[in-house]
């Protein structure tokens, strides 16, 4: 039980696109969603948090209209990295509820 | 400014050895710790976890010791096994937080056959 996917695994796309990141919960409802950040050889770093049917809120030096998060079921969470810069370029994973079950994660790359 | 810091970025041990990873936190108001254990390509997975009104908590081959006048944790694997190879992140996280974590860098463990 209590497994968290996230779609792509791995996704490239070229400077100035964005690309949405998908966090699902296949078997439990997910209140709150985690969304961290991990460059190469560092710790992840929390994004945001979001509640269900509520407006994430970010971590300090988190630009909110870059990274879109919605949460708007029970069971689905998305991150949309909007205008992407090659800076961007990173590890993302996403955990759910206070247990903190992790999705797999999405290697970002852009060009 | 790191919060919860693993000065070791990689530790190898031989099987059947025991294997003891470090974490150091400078926030006194961390008051719950967490290991996790991450496969490449794979997710963090939950390993053991240890309150502040605690200095051991034992599950199986892991246990974790918490010293909170030295701010300081360990995660002690043993007997270490090579399917235990990974990466190992301290995490914290202060109360009334939300459940919001605060990560290590992590360690890589290699357990040698």
């Amino acid at each position: 039980g209590a497994v968290v996917s996230q779609h792509p695994s791995w996704v490239i796309c070229k400077s100035g696109t964005s690309v949405k990141i998908e966090c699902r919960s296949l078997d439990f409802q997910a209140t709150t969603m985690f969304w961290y950040r991990q460059f190469p050889k560092q710790s992840l770093m929390l994004m945001a948090t979001s509640n269900e049917g509520s407006k994430a809120t970010y971590e300090q030096g988190v630009e909110k209209d870059k990274f879109l998060i919605n949460h708007a079921s029970l069971t689905l969470s998305t991150l949309t990295v909007t205008s992407a810069h090659p800076e961007d370029s990173s590890f993302y994973i996403c955990s759910a509820n206070q247990e903190q079950y992790f999705g797999p994660g999405t290697r970002l790359t852009v060009t | 400014d790191q919060q919860v810091k693993q000065n070791s970025p990689s530790l190898s041990v031989q099987e059947g050895r025991i294997s003891i990873l470090n974490c150091d936190y400078t926030n006194s108001m961390f008051d719950y710790f967490l290991w996790y254990k991450k496969y490449p390509a794979e997710g963090p997975t939950f390993l053991i976890s240890i309150s502040s009104i605690k200095d051991k908590n034992e599950d199986g081959r892991f246990t974790v010791f918490l010293n909170k006048s030295a701010k300081h944790l360990s995660l002690h694997i043993v007997p270490s096994q090579p399917g235990d190879s990974a990466v190992y992140f301290c995490a914290a996280r202060p109360p009334g937080s939300n459940y919001k974590l605060t990560f290590g860098k992590g360690t890589l463990l290699t357990v040698n056959p």
